[in-house]
């Protein structure tokens, strides 16, 4: 079945170093979405991907939609304490099929060191 | 964030316990999801209901049992829990559910559950 596959599972970095969380589907996306669990937290939509080639930016955050749709990046420059937390990249379920709920990868979860 | 709440944020169970998790969304949205999240799945969703109707149901056990009265409730009947249910359960809600669309979601808090 479709899948929605995130790299790496976990990354630590020392603040100011940048960091990076990369997202693959097994199929082409509509749009691909990213949230943000903080510890203790809930996931928070931060942003949403349409077009080919897609980049988008909030801040320090970067975030790309491949060109063939089926993956994405985060990018964090210098990152922050307040960065840590788990990241999520999610698409829709059997894009042109019958269901629109998301489909989640498992998630970056990161860590930062001060 | 106001906009999905849930009851109870903390909830500790006996096996034979029955209890209901409940789910408001003041968003004004049409669907709503059941999620649960542990260190083995980190989001798997469970149900999702579309004005009210049960949509997916993904081979969750009977003794989970959703209920939708209307577009802003969801509730999260359980019974005869075991204790690798424990999770945090997380309600969220979309604007729409529309065939290949995948509308952004927002989370409720989430309620921690406990099975002893």
């Amino acid at each position: 079945g479709q899948q929605v596959m995130q790299i790496p599972q976990y990354q630590h970095v020392q603040e100011g170093e940048d960091f990076t969380t990369y997202c693959n589907s097994s199929t082409t996306l509509s749009n691909i979405q990213w949230y943000k669990q903080r510890p203790g937290g809930h996931p928070v939509f931060l942003i949403q991907l349409v077009k080919s080639g897609e980049v988008k930016k909030q801040k320090r955050l970067t975030f790309q939609f491949g060109e063939a749709k089926k993956n994405s990046s985060l990018h964090i420059t210098a990152t922050q304490t307040t960065d840590v937390g788990t990241y999520f990249c999610a698409g829709p379920v059997g894009y042109g099929g019958s269901q629109g709920n998301l489909i989640f990868g498992k998630g970056t979860k990161l860590s930062v060191k001060p | 964030e106001t906009g999905v709440t849930q009851t109870p944020r903390h909830l500790v169970m006996g096996m034979t316990n029955k209890k209901s998790l409940k789910c408001e969304q003041h968003l004004g949205h049409n669907a709503m999801y059941w999620y649960k999240q542990s260190a083995k799945k980190p989001l798997e969703l469970m149900f999702v209901y579309s004005l009210e109707e049960r949509v997916e149901n993904n081979s969750v056990p009977s003794r989970f049992s959703p209920e939708c009265p209307n577009s802003s409730h969801l509730f999260l009947h359980l019974h005869t829990l075991q204790p690798e249910d424990s999770a945090l359960y997380l309600c969220a809600s979309s604007q729409d559910l529309e065939r290949g669309v995948g509308y952004e979601q927002y989370f409720g808090p989430g309620t921690r559950l406990t099975v002893t």
